[in-house]
């Protein structure tokens, strides 16, 4: 069974780059045709779509982030990495990733960002 | 983007109730809406996918229905462990989006 684990730091300064790294256990990242999926949920908020990636490599990013995100894929580490530039508070939330494209079916437990001087 | 918008935002129930959350779509989404189940500091698990399908797993009380704009999650008979906030999630027209959540409460 597949299991999503996400880490990183948990304080980020404004202004400053926030990177999260999503390990996938239980499956390789590329088996099936899967999409993989970055979501966030701000404290008390609803969820919001930060971007996926498929197995091939393309990616999408909602548009709203697009300027200042990067999603990309580690094979040899099992892993899918997510890059926030210029965060402002507004960015403070629980990070998720997820596997799907448009629903997802195994969702990491997430990690609080806090983006504080 | 489209909006989703979720009625109640909230609820009272009493193990054994049926009850119905409906969600609402600011545009047609055909049958590509989903529902999630989040309890508090958890991630949120699939239960209903493409509107009425159920995800593996789920208990079969747990039910969706509708397409187009207008779309409803059913629990027959609430459980102590439901007690917790559904959301719905459109996934035909990308961004893709969520709605802001039905929290359900004991009553």
């Amino acid at each position: 069974q597949v299991q999503l684990q996400e880490s990183g730091p948990g304080l980020v300064k404004p202004s400053q780059t926030l990177s999260l790294t999503c390990t996938v256990s239980g499956g390789s990242i590329y088996s099936g045709s899967y999409y993989w999926t970055w979501i966030r949920q701000p404290a008390g908020k609803g969820l919001e779509c930060i971007g996926r990636i498929y197995t091939s490599g393309s990616t999408y990013y909602n548009p709203s982030l697009k300027s200042r995100v990067t999603i990309s894929v580690d094979t040899s580490k099992n892993q899918l990495s997510l890059t926030l530039n210029s965060v402002t508070a507004a960015d403070t939330a629980v990070y998720y990733c997820a596997r799907g494209e448009w629903f997802f079916d195994c969702w990491g437990q997430g990690t609080l960002v806090t983006v504080s001087s | 983007d489209i909006t989703m918008t979720q009625s109640p935002s909230s609820l009272s129930a009493s193990v054994g109730d049926r009850l119905t959350i409906t969600c609402r779509a600011s545009q047609s989404i055909n049958s590509y809406l989903n529902w999630y189940q989040q309890k508090p500091g958890k991630a949120p698990k699939l239960l209903i996918y493409a509107a009425s399908s159920l995800q593996s797993g789920v208990p079969s009380r747990f039910s969706g229905s509708g397409s187009g704009t207008d779309f409803t999650l059913t629990i027959s008979s609430v459980q102590p462990e439901d007690f917790a906030t559904y959301c719905c999630q459109q996934g035909y027209i990308t961004p893709y989006t969520f709605g802001q959540g039905t929290k359900l409460e004991i009553k």
